[in-house]
């Protein structure tokens, strides 16, 4: 079965302007959530996706926001970017992300530079 | 809300030596708390996950973890270091959050590996 795949892996843009990235889940898996890794703040919760439906958001301003498709796959865009959001930002999935115990599946990120 | 804390941003084992990460969790109630292993430029791999089935729990990579209730820590551990082990390793518990889970990260160690 084919992991969580995410693209771009690589983005440079620079302020002001806004991005889009993309999550396919594992084949199955309905729930999807965001984050964002840096140095400074490590591994932040953005937001999670199920059925179309934002069911969960972490402290992240307005500029952040994600949508979910039919077929399970995300994307989230981030608008007018500041240099602070320069990071990695990383896709997870699981099966329904209803349960404690559900296991979260990560795609390789997608490294975004703010110049 | 349940919160994990890792002791050491970096630690630092010689090849073929015990290797030793700490993680401390507090929750009120039973957790289920995972490992993930970070590669340099790679997304998160799940190591190993703690669901009160054991409290040994086994991993890949010949990784383990050992789930103390009275000490409330979930420290992993491997005998014998090898190269391939140096990265970053995240601990995780899962929660609850408006119905839903909520997976919540550890600030994570990195682990250097000296031949």
């Amino acid at each position: 079965k084919a992991g969580v795949t995410q693209t771009p892996r690589y983005l440079i843009k620079t302020r002001g302007q806004q991005v889009t990235l993309s999550c396919s889940p594992i084949s199955g898996h309905r729930s999807v959530s965001w984050y964002q890794q840096t140095p400074g703040q490590g591994l932040q919760f953005l937001f999670e996706y199920f059925s179309e439906t934002q069911r969960n958001k972490g402290n992240f301003p307005g500029r952040f926001s994600g949508r979910q498709f039919s077929n399970s796959r995300s994307e989230m865009n981030v608008s007018t970017l500041e240099l602070g959001d320069s990071a990695l930002y990383l896709c997870a999935s699981s099966l329904k992300g209803g349960s404690t115990w559900e296991t979260q599946y990560f795609g390789p990120g997608t490294r975004l530079l703010v110049l | 809300a349940q919160s994990v804390t890792q002791l050491g941003s970096h630690v630092s084992v010689s090849e073929g030596a015990l290797v030793l990460l700490r993680c401390n969790y507090s929750s009120s109630v039973p957790p289920y708390l995972f490992w993930y292993v970070q590669y340099p430029n790679q997304g998160l791999q799940l190591l190993l996950k703690y669901t009160s089935a054991a409290t040994l729990v086994k991993g890949i990579n010949g990784f383990e973890a050992e789930f103390k209730k009275s000490e409330t820590s979930f420290h992993l551990t491997k005998p014998s270091a090898h190269m391939s082990d140096a990265a970053e390793y995240f601990c995780a518990v899962s929660d609850q959050s408006g119905g839903y889970q909520k997976v919540t990260f550890g600030t994570g160690t990195k682990l250097q590996v000296i031949p």
